[in-house]
């Protein structure tokens, strides 16, 4: 399967920094996503991003396909943002593989 | 509009007994999954199923049982659970095979 490698994994910042979450493949993917835990524990879809760009109010990701990276910007954080960012994919496994692996995840901490 | 909801939220129970974790949706999407979030292995897939009576493995079945006789319905059961097993379990759901919505997780502790 696939390996997927996220950066930093640890991420302090002020409150209204900028910061920038990266997510790389091992192999190309056809099903990229990008999910927020919150400190109580529940898993938030951010964005299904398996190429280009999105945005959504101050969060937006870029998934390069064809070099294998995906990025995750958060813009003007705020303390409700802290928690733990999670990048997921699907690799072209064959047909009926719906595996998503997940990386180890982006600890961030937004302090006041 | 209840979404996607698991229980029970919190169980405690011990060494070799039976335990089945319930997962709802109310969305009739297709696809169902189980995930396993454990401190050092992020998180891992335990079964899929694509539709109703379609079940499949994923990382780490071993020890678990699911089925899928509804859409909206996909219980995890541990046959004889193991200290092991101590985890956060989520279940999730999508359409399409593409956005996944997860549940708010149960936690399990195996004594």
């Amino acid at each position: 399967g696939i390996q997927v490698e996220q950066s930093p994994p640890d991420l302090i910042l002020q409150e209204g920094a900028n910061s920038t979450l990266r997510c790389n493949f091992s192999d190309s993917v056809n099903n990229l996503q990008w999910f927020h835990q919150n400190p109580w524990g529940q898993l938030i879809n951010l964005f299904y991003i398996p190429s280009g760009t999105k945005q959504n109010g101050r969060l937006s990701a870029t998934t390069v396909a064809t070099e294998r990276y995906s990025l995750l910007y958060i813009s003007s954080s705020q303390t409700t943002d802290s928690g733990v960012y999670f990048c997921a994919g699907r690799g072209y496994s064959g047909a009926g593989s719906y595996q998503l692996t997940f990386g180890k995840g982006t600890k961030l901490s937004v302090i006041p | 509009d209840a979404g996607i909801t698991q229980s029970p939220r919190y169980k405690i129970t011990e060494t070799g007994r039976q335990v089945t974790l319930m997962c709802h949706q109310t969305w009739s999407h297709s696809y169902m999954f189980w995930y396993r979030q454990d401190l050092g292995h992020g998180l891992r897939l335990i079964y899929y199923s694509a539709a109703a009576d379609i079940t499949d493995k994923g990382e780490v079945p071993d020890g678990y049982v699911v089925s899928r006789s509804k859409t909206e319905n996909f219980p995890l059961t541990l046959e004889s659970a193991t200290r092991s097993q101590t985890s956060v379990y989520f279940c999730a759901s999508s359409e399409l095979a593409d956005t996944q919505y997860f549940g708010p997780g149960t936690r399990l502790t195996v004594l």
